[in-house]
Order: C-alpha cells, then sequence, then structure tokens
C-alpha cells in the first residue's frame, strides 16, 4: 500500500529561525513528489514538485531535497517568518494509467513564534 | 482569474439530507479532483474527472456521486448524508500531465448531524 509518513508532527520556532521538514514514502512506481503549504482553513497551495532526477529545488525561503533511493525528502525552511505558520504536506505521485491519484502525508503543523 | 471556486464555504446537514458541493474553474484544466480532509488523515480522492463525459472513483467513493458535464464543473453529490461524511471536502484540479501542479479550492466545511 502507497504511504507517505511525515515527522514532526508539529513544531514550534522563533521567527527567524530554520527548521527542516521531513518525508518518508513507499509510494511505487515513484513519478514526482510535492510539497504543499496550507494554512488555517484554507486549500494547499503548491511549493515544490520534483522529479525522480531533481535532488534539489528551491522556492524563495523554500528548500525541498529529494532522495529517491532511499525514498526521502524534506523541506527546508529558511529565515522562517509568522507568516510560515501552517500545515506542510507532502504529496507523492505514482505512475498510473490516468487521473491524479495522489498519495497525502498527515501533514506537519508548523508555528512560528515571535 | 477566480482559479478554482467552491460552493459552499459551510454547510450543516441532517442526516438523510441530500445536498451537491459545487466547484468550478477558469483555468481550463482536463483534470478535476474531490478529496475529503479528517483529523490525523491525509487528504484522501473520492472521485476525479480526466475530462468532460468521464469520471472515475477514487479512494472513498461510497455515498458520493460526480457527473462532468463540462470542462468548468464538477459537482459533487451527496445523495444521503451520514454523520461519517461530516469532513472538509476540497475540489482540485491539474492541466494534464504528470508533473503538471494541482490547484486547490478554499474548501467546503460539511458538518451532518
Amino acid at each position: 500500500k502507497n504511504q507517505v509518513e511525515q515527522s514532526p508532527q508539529s513544531l514550534i520556532i522563533l521567527e527567524g529561525k530554520n527548521c527542516t521538514l521531513q518525508c518518508n514514502y513507499t509510494v511505487s512506481p515513484f513519478s514526482n513528489l510535492r510539497w504543499y503549504k496550507q494554512d488555517t482553513g484554507r486549500g494547499p497551495v503548491s511549493l515544490t514538485i520534483m522529479t525522480f532526477s531533481e535532488n534539489t529545488k528551491s522556492n524563495g525561503r523554500y528548500t525541498a531535497t529529494l532522495d529517491a533511493d532511499t525514498k526521502q525528502s524534506s523541506l527546508h525552511i529558511t529565515a522562517s517568518q509568522l507568516s510560515d505558520s501552517a500545515s506542510y504536506i507532502c504529496v507523492v505521485k505514482a505512475f498510473t494509467g490516468g487521473g491524479n491519484k495522489l498519495t497525502f502525508g498527515t501533514g506537519t503543523q508548523l508555528k512560528v513564534e515571535l | 482569474n477566480a482559479g478554482v471556486t467552491q460552493t459552499p464555504k459551510f454547510q450543516v446537514l441532517k442526516t438523510g439530507q441530500s445536498m451537491t458541493l459545487q466547484c468550478a474553474q477558469d483555468m481550463n484544466h482536463e483534470y478535476m479532483s474531490w478529496y475529503r480532509q479528517d483529523p490525523g488523515m491525509g487528504l484522501r480522492l473520492i472521485h476525479y474527472s480526466v475530462g468532460a463525459g468521464i469520471t472515475d472513483q477514487g479512494e472513498v467513493p461510497n455515498g458520493y456521486n460526480v457527473s462532468r458535464s463540462t470542462t468548468e464543473d464538477f459537482p459533487l453529490r451527496l445523495l444521503s448524508a451520514a454523520p461519517s461524511q461530516t469532513s472538509v471536502y476540497f475540489c482540485a484540479t491539474n492541466a494534464g500531465g504528470m508533473n503538471t501542479e494541482a490547484f486547490f479550492g478554499q474548501g467546503t466545511r460539511l458538518t451532518v448531524v
């Protein structure tokens, strides 16, 4: 069964600090891995999409890494801001015959405090 | 552009009632999907469509119907609501292709009492 596990479940950091969120997956055959940011009461918003051949991808202060051999990914947030407080969801897509079948992690709830 | 628009944002139903959750997109995307999000669980796929006139079941389709008569609209119907359907529902769209970004609506919070 395809699964995506994220850690930690929740995290509190001070504004200006860095943090790293982890994602392990057992989705096969692998197509791509995505990180989404979901603000409270809103829909998820895409941060990055990485394919098998991509090791690192950045989007502003967000940098995602992918190790397809160990089936692990991380999302690093640099110089955190209060607006980074949100749930960060790791999503893995497998090759399928059609549709948009994604396997979602349960998310890491990040809170940035003053 | 509005992107993906879901209505209503909130709804309370009594057990056994029916209703339709609306989803409209102005991005001309082929793919549309419905997910539900429950506490402690990742989003789960209910139904999806790869184009007008084509729909298919996802991971948790029981109790839900969909249709896709136009590219723009993808309504989700609850025929006889049950408390187990209390959840937050998200509609998503993406263009064709394996590595295209998915765009989500704002969600509909549904409570069945």
